[in-house]
């Protein structure tokens, strides 16, 4: 049963345009969430989170929207460049103070930024 | 400059062969984990440890046995048990406090010959 889920494998986008990447979660104790982006043969590499008491946490260029009802967060990227054509992981956990946090991982949106 | 290490880039394991994949981390950071990546899945965990000499096991564990002698080190060995260990294995590592993210090495990849 997948817990996090990305829906999209794939998505093109022209440079200068937004990229928006979502993802959906039904464990509703998560209450961490965290996007990473992923070159082939690279480990991934963090990007943005943001906490179950926020609903938005804006990073430069990219910005993580999450709709707790909906039990779904959303990564825009403004303005899209060809840079940042990779795998984005969408990754979800539940805080717990000292200890290890175990993440759960959706399976990956491949972004194109076409130039 | 810190980061975290893993070697080998590539590996090759003959059938009913134990290999062990390295995982090094200057970083200071108490946790560890074991990651697999399989083409187009996300990343499932294998094993994690929170100090040393004291690991737990992910969600795929069956066929991989690590351990947890020094904070810097945490390597995985994938057994003769694991029926499909081809892989890409991701280590990753942070430090024990809210809202610190996991951070990764460059991966393994793992083919049986």
């Amino acid at each position: 049963d997948q817990q996090v889920k990305q829906n999209s494998p794939s998505l093109s986008v022209q440079e200068g345009r937004i990229s928006i990447l979502n993802c959906d979660y039904t464990n509703s104790m998560f209450d961490y969430f965290l996007w990473y982006k992923k070159y082939p043969a690279e480990g991934p590499t963090f990007l943005i989170s943001i906490s179950s008491i926020k609903d938005k946490n804006e990073d430069g260029r990219f910005t993580v929207f999450l709709n707790k009802s909906a039990k779904h967060l959303s990564l825009h990227i403004v303005p899209s460049q060809p840079g940042d054509s990779a795998v984005y992981f969408c990754a979800a956990s539940v805080q717990q103070w000292g200890s290890a946090r175990q993440l759960t991982f959706g399976s990956g949106t491949q972004l194109t930024v076409l130039p | 400059d810190g980061g975290i290490t893993q070697s080998p880039k590539y590996l090759f394991r003959k059938e009913g062969q134990n290999v062990t994949l390295s995982c090094e981390q200057n970083l200071n950071h108490d946790a560890m984990y074991w990651y697999r990546q399989d083409p187009g899945q996300g990343l499932r965990l294998i094993y994690y440890s929170q100090i040393v000499n004291d690991f737990q096991k992910g969600d795929i564990a069956e066929g991989y046995s690590v351990s947890r002698e020094k904070k810097e080190s945490f390597p995985l060995t994938v057994t003769s048990a694991q029926k499909n260990p081809t892989a890409f294995y991701l280590c990753a590592s942070h430090r024990r406090r809210e809202g610190q993210p996991q951070h990764f090495g460059d991966g393994t990849r793992l083919s049986i010959l």
